[in-house]
């Protein structure tokens, strides 16, 4: 069956460290992938898109990875704050008009 | 652009009630989506409309569920009757093109006692 995974426990790190969040994936063949940040009581944000011929995107301090032969997305905060901390879902778009959001990752950044 | 605007934030409703959810998409958006978020089911898409036409409403759980978009500015997510089950964060989004990110609305809370 398809399914997207997020490391469904927390992220917990201190201030002015890399924080790794992880995306992986079965079954799909995505177009594009995506990541949002949400915070409680919020609709998701839009953060990035990288497309399947892309390895790596960046922007300001995030960069995502996308391996497609791994099926796997890695999104990287570096300099991390405590105003990072949100939840961070990842979203397949597989084609057509589906968009599969991941259930997400929480990350607190501790000062 | 003020975003996507939905109404209400918050709706308490008993069992049996029908219930309404409005959303304004941003202008110049040729696609909306209705999304339904819970804790153990996360975000669920429940039905999408291009150009204010319904493309698929397959993710809608079940009759009970109706969704509208008369015209490029508005549509409806209506709940006809409620149940508890119902309980979720409500979410309208839209977007340029289907394949792009998109911009969600606040939410509406919904409780269903």
């Amino acid at each position: 069956s398809q399914k997207i995974e997020q490391n469904s426990e927390a992220l917990n790190i201190q201030e002015g460290k890399t924080a790794t969040l992880t995306c992986n994936y079965t079954n799909y063949s995505p177009a594009y992938l995506q990541w949002y940040r949400q915070d409680p009581g919020r609709g998701p944000v839009f953060l990035l898109l990288i497309r399947e011929n892309e390895k790596e995107k960046r922007k300001e301090r995030l960069k995502v990875t996308f391996d497609t032969t791994l099926k796997q997305s890695l999104f990287h905060i570096t300099a991390s704050q405590p105003a990072d901390s949100a939840t961070y879902l990842c979203a397949l778009y597989t084609g057509g008009f589906k968009t599969i959001f991941g259930a997400g990752t929480r990350l607190f950044v501790k000062a | 652009d003020a975003g996507v605007i939905q109404s209400p934030r918050h709706e308490v409703t008993e069992m049996g009630q029908e219930v309404t959810l409005r959303c304004k998409p941003i202008s110049g958006h040729n696609s909306l989506f209705w999304y339904r978020q819970t804790m153990m089911r996360g975000l669920e898409l429940l039905i999408y409309f291009n150009n204010n036409v319904p493309i698929d409403d397959s993710g809608m759980p079940e009759d009970r569920f109706s969704a509208k978009m008369p015209n490029a500015s508005f549509s409806t997510l209506k709940i006809q009757p409620s149940e508890p089950r119902d309980s979720a964060v409500y979410f309208c989004a839209s977007t340029l093109n289907s394949s792009y990110e998109q911009y969600f609305g606040p939410g509406t809370r919904l409780t269903v006692t």
